[in-house]
């Protein structure tokens, strides 16, 4: 049972504009969140994170937010650049620290 | 810094056969992971070992998959037989404790 969803396979964008990619959880266990970025053929690579202690976590263009009582996360890229096209993982620890993944999101920024 | 290391970056094998897999996590890293990917889908974890313990391989098929991490550092996934199926990606991460995981570039697995 998947745990971790992104239930958008992909999402397109004009350069400068915001983009928003949504992330649901099901586990209330759950206490810190993360995105990562992978490009092809290469590992995921950290972007941001969330504690459930937070609402809110800001870095540079990136911005996470969580809604625990929905059980959602959403990352915002403002503004978005072609350089952001990537596939985009949300993923989601309790105490063990273990990651799990949701299935991705391809995000294509159009110049 | 450098990275996560991983080898080899691709490999090709025949059904039935053995294969292994090697990783290097960042210098300092007590904490090491393997996960599978598949394709369309996200890592998923297969074993995590703090130092050289192995302390959660709940999800690692230990029929035909084994792994070790003698001295704490270095670490390598075998799959012996391979079958179909086992054709993913196969990911290693490290971390400080149990902060922030940082991914290697993965080894992709083909079996015929």
């Amino acid at each position: 049972d998947q745990q971790v969803k992104q239930n958008s396979p992909s999402l397109s964008v004009q350069e400068g504009r915001i983009s928003i990619l949504n992330c649901d959880y099901t586990n209330s266990m759950f206490d810190y969140f993360l995105w990562y970025k992978k490009y092809p053929a290469e590992g995921p690579t950290f972007l941001i994170s969330i504690s459930s202690i937070k609402d809110k976590n800001e870095d540079g263009r990136f911005t996470v937010f969580l809604n625990k009582s929905a059980k959602h996360l959403s990352l915002h890229i403002v503004p978005s650049q072609p350089g952001d096209s990537a596939v985009y993982f949300c993923a989601a620890s309790g105490r063990a620290n273990n990651l799990f993944f949701g299935t991705g999101t391809r995000l294509t920024v159009i110049p | 810094e450098a990275g996560v290391v991983q080898s080899p970056r691709y490999k090709i094998i025949e059904k039935k056969q053995p294969v292994a897999f090697w990783c290097n996590p960042i210098s300092g890293h007590n904490t090491l992971y393997w996960y599978l990917q598949n394709l369309g889908q996200g890592p998923e974890l297969l074993i995590r070992y703090e130092n050289e313990e192995a302390v959660d391989d709940s999800q690692l098929p230990k029929d035909r998959f084994s792994a070790e991490r003698l001295k704490g550092v270095d670490s390598t996934l075998k799959i012996q037989p391979a079958e179909l199926g086992d054709s993913a990606v196969y990911l290693c991460a490290s971390s400080l404790n149990q902060d922030t995981q940082y991914f290697g570039p993965g080894t992709r697995l083909t079996v015929l």
